[in-house]
């Protein structure tokens, strides 16, 4: 299986500042097609997850640009330029490179100050 | 809009099975989407179950994947005719108490997502 590891777990940020958290993979996320199976969520108090940036570093339908995925291979990096009290929750990482189709990562909780 | 909504029972006992139907609005089952669930424990992360491919017109015979550690105890079936899927998760124990949810894949990535049913495993 491919393992999601998540730094840091819990993440205090002053609103309007960055904020910046890690994904590793235990294998390379890159497929035959040229295409990186790496997603990033967000998981608000008692809501289901919605996606936030898929294949790396693009911003899903309606996602503020204030969000920005990065990376390759095995290390990734999900970045929020000025954090608004609106995106507190967990954030998860994923890949769909292999079965288990899908592995999530354990999550960051983001927390303002 | 594709919106999902899962119902079925809150209380499920020990060695029983768990039943969950996820009704599909904005888009046809049988169109060319993947439909998946995952289950979330109370306070913790997110583990993906099994995702079904119905067939399309294109391509008409369906598929299903499955979460390795899950698959002897998981049934899945699509009823097209009313645009759900159902889920049925045998032996249940303690450990399958969770927040479960419907969700379409599409291009190898979950998109949309049900709200969610806790389902709790108690005697």
């Amino acid at each position: 299986d491919i393992v999601m590891t998540q730094t840091p777990l819990s993440l205090s940020v002053t609103p309007g500042q960055p904020a910046s958290m890690s994904c590793k993979s235990s294998q390379s996320l890159l497929y035959t097609t040229g295409k990186t199976h790496l997603y990033w969520y967000l998981q608000k108090p008692g809501q289901p997850p919605q996606l936030l940036i898929y294949e790396v570093s693009n911003r899903f339908s309606g996602v503020p640009d204030r969000f920005s995925g990065s990376g390759s291979g095995t290390d990734f990096t999900l970045k929020i330029s000025r954090v608004e009290a609106e995106d507190v929750g967990v954030y998860y990482c994923m890949q769909s490179m292999q079965l288990p189709r899908y592995t999530f990562g354990q999550g960051t909780k983001l927390e303002i100050k | 809009q594709v919106q999902l909504q899962e119902s079925g029972p809150g209380l499920v006992k020990p060695s029983g099975t768990l039943s969950l139907t996820c009704a599909v609005s904005g888009a046809s089952i049988s169109s060319d989407n993947w439909w998946s669930w995952v289950r979330q424990p109370p306070g913790k992360g997110l583990e993906w179950i099994v995702e079904i491919y119905p067939g399309s017109t294109r391509y008409p015979s369906g598929t299903t994947n499955y979460n390795p550690s899950l698959k002897s105890r998981v049934t899945l079936s699509v009823e097209k005719s009313t645009n759900q899927l159902s889920l049925n998760l045998s032996s249940v124990t303690a450990a399958d108490t969770a927040v479960y949810y419907c969700a379409r894949t599409k291009a190898a990535t979950i998109d949309y997502w049900g709200q969610g049913t806790l389902v709790t495993v108690s005697s």
